[in-house]
């Protein structure tokens, strides 16, 4: 079976400071793991994705995220968080089952808040 | 492409009415999934298609949800009859491929609430 596990439901940052959102997962098999972002009343964007190519995956808007295998962790950052980066991000894992489309599992969500 | 396209965007019904949900997912991709997200549970998989064809429905609630893919470009998700509880954002999602390397698209929902 496969898990993602968000550690933070609510994170608050001030303006300009570093974003740290962590994400680890569990698998059975190699996952392609990927970060969506949700603004209020919106549909779910993609900011970045892993699919065992680079482990450090740059993505839009100025967040990367690393793949460490040994942590079994995604955690989502970017240096400097804007005021328009407050939303809820999203870690969701996909794995390679056996005959079948891999399935994203989502994790419970991380709200995000900026502070000016 | 203009994407995930889902409507209505927003549907307020009746407990008892029949709901009906509408995709199109973006030209080209082969997978489809219907999401469903609350407060409580977060975001769950409701059904998928490959290729129109239903492949796992695990996580359809109950026998008052059903969906099909008549063809590659349109899909429902019913519910009959709704119930308060069935009160949710659905998400409508397609991928190309079977998410390995590649994302699923997501459209911008639909807000239903059964009053």
């Amino acid at each position: 079976a496969q898990s993602v596990t968000q550690l933070d439901s609510h994170v608050s940052v001030s303006e300009g400071t570093p974003v740290l959102l962590r994400c680890n997962y569990s698998s059975s098999y190699s996952p392609s793991l990927f970060w969506y972002v949700q603004h209020p009343n919106k549909g779910l964007q993609l900011l970045l994705k892993y699919t065992s190519a680079a482990t450090l995956v740059k993505g839009i808007n100025g967040f990367e995220a690393e793949f460490k295998k040994s942590e079994t962790s995604f955690h989502l950052t970017k240096p400097s968080a804007h005021m328009s980066d407050a939303a809820e991000y999203f870690c969701v894992v996909s794995l390679i089952s056996s005959g079948s489309a891999r399935q994203l599992t989502f994790g419970s969500g991380t709200q995000l808040t900026v502070l000016p | 492409d203009a994407g995930v396209i889902q409507s209505p965007r927003h549907e307020v019904t009746e407990m008892g009415q029949e709901v009906t949900l509408r995709c199109k997912p973006i030209s080209g991709h082969d997978y489809l999934f219907w999401y469903r997200q609350t407060m409580m549970r977060g975001l769950e998989l409701l059904i998928y298609f490959n290729n129109n064809v239903p492949i796992d429905d695990s996580g359809m609630p109950e026998d008052r949800f059903s969906a099909k893919m008549p063809n590659a470009s349109f899909s429902t998700l019913k519910i009959q009859p709704s119930e308060p509880r069935d009160s949710a954002v659905y998400f409508c999602a397609s991928s190309f491929g079977a998410l390995r390397n590649t994302e699923a698209f997501f459209g911008q929902g639909t807000r239903l609430t059964v009053v």
